[in-house]
């Protein structure tokens, strides 16, 4: 199976830190994505894991744990426009490398 | 810009109607995906294609079909069309035919009434 999992909603104050967790599971495991979608325009690509480890770059950070079917995007120094959904997407091999989406965590900035 | 680009951006037309959705790649790029985005809902696969060759399939309807063509660009046909299928429709191309960061265009926002 394909499955993958994230909060639905998530709601942060601005400057603050939120970190928004993705399981999945996947016959044949090969990368996760990160990428951020505000209302009505295209998702933007943010941050590739394959490896076990930590991603940084600038304010966001993205971490994998593949034996655990685990990740999570972590946004630091919170901006208003920060305020987005952020889609987590996994390769699965098995699928032909097919990328599969979540359903997304949209998370609110309040000043 | 992401150099995907896609066409109409707005669409509205009746239920039982076909519709065509377009979209070009970023230059150099083989591989081409449909995604459907119902309204507050998550990304959903359609179909990708590899350089011309259908190279992955998900669940997409009977109702609707795609092609590639030489020039690399790539149709969405949408036909007999219901009120579900009102969604954002998006575009994205890699230059892999598996994997590798996904390039999306601006969706074309399809409305039937």
């Amino acid at each position: 199976g394909q499955n993958i999992d994230q909060p639905t909603e998530m709601t942060a104050t601005e400057g603050a830190i939120v970190q928004i967790n993705c399981t999945y599971q996947t016959s044949g495991f090969n990368g996760l994505f990160w990428y951020q979608q505000h209302a009505g325009e295209a998702p933007t690509f943010l941050s590739y894991n394959v490896l076990d480890g930590l991603e940084e770059k600038g304010r966001f950070s993205s971490f994998l744990s593949r034996s655990k079917g685990y990740s999570y995007l972590l946004l630091k120094e919170l901006q208003m426009k920060d305020s987005a959904s952020y889609l987590c997407a996994v390769i699965h091999k098995a699928a032909g490398n097919k990328l599969t989406f979540g359903g997304g965590t949209r998370v609110l900035v309040k000043p | 810009d992401s150099g995907v680009t896609q066409t109409p951006k707005h669409l509205i037309t009746a239920t039982g109607q076909r519709v065509t959705l377009r979209c070009s790649p970023r230059s150099g790029d083989l591989s081409v995906y449909w995604y459907q985005q119902s309204l507050d809902q998550g990304l959903q696969f359609l179909i990708q294609y590899y350089n011309g060759e259908e190279r992955a399939k998900g669940n997409i309807l009977e109702r609707f079909s795609a092609q590639q063509f030489p020039d690399l660009h790539s149709e969405l046909n949408l036909s007999s069309l219901e009120l579900g299928d009102s969604a954002l429709y998006f575009c994205a191309s890699s230059v892999e035919a598996g994997g590798g960061e996904l390039f999306f265009g601006e969706g074309s926002r399809l409305t039937v009434l």
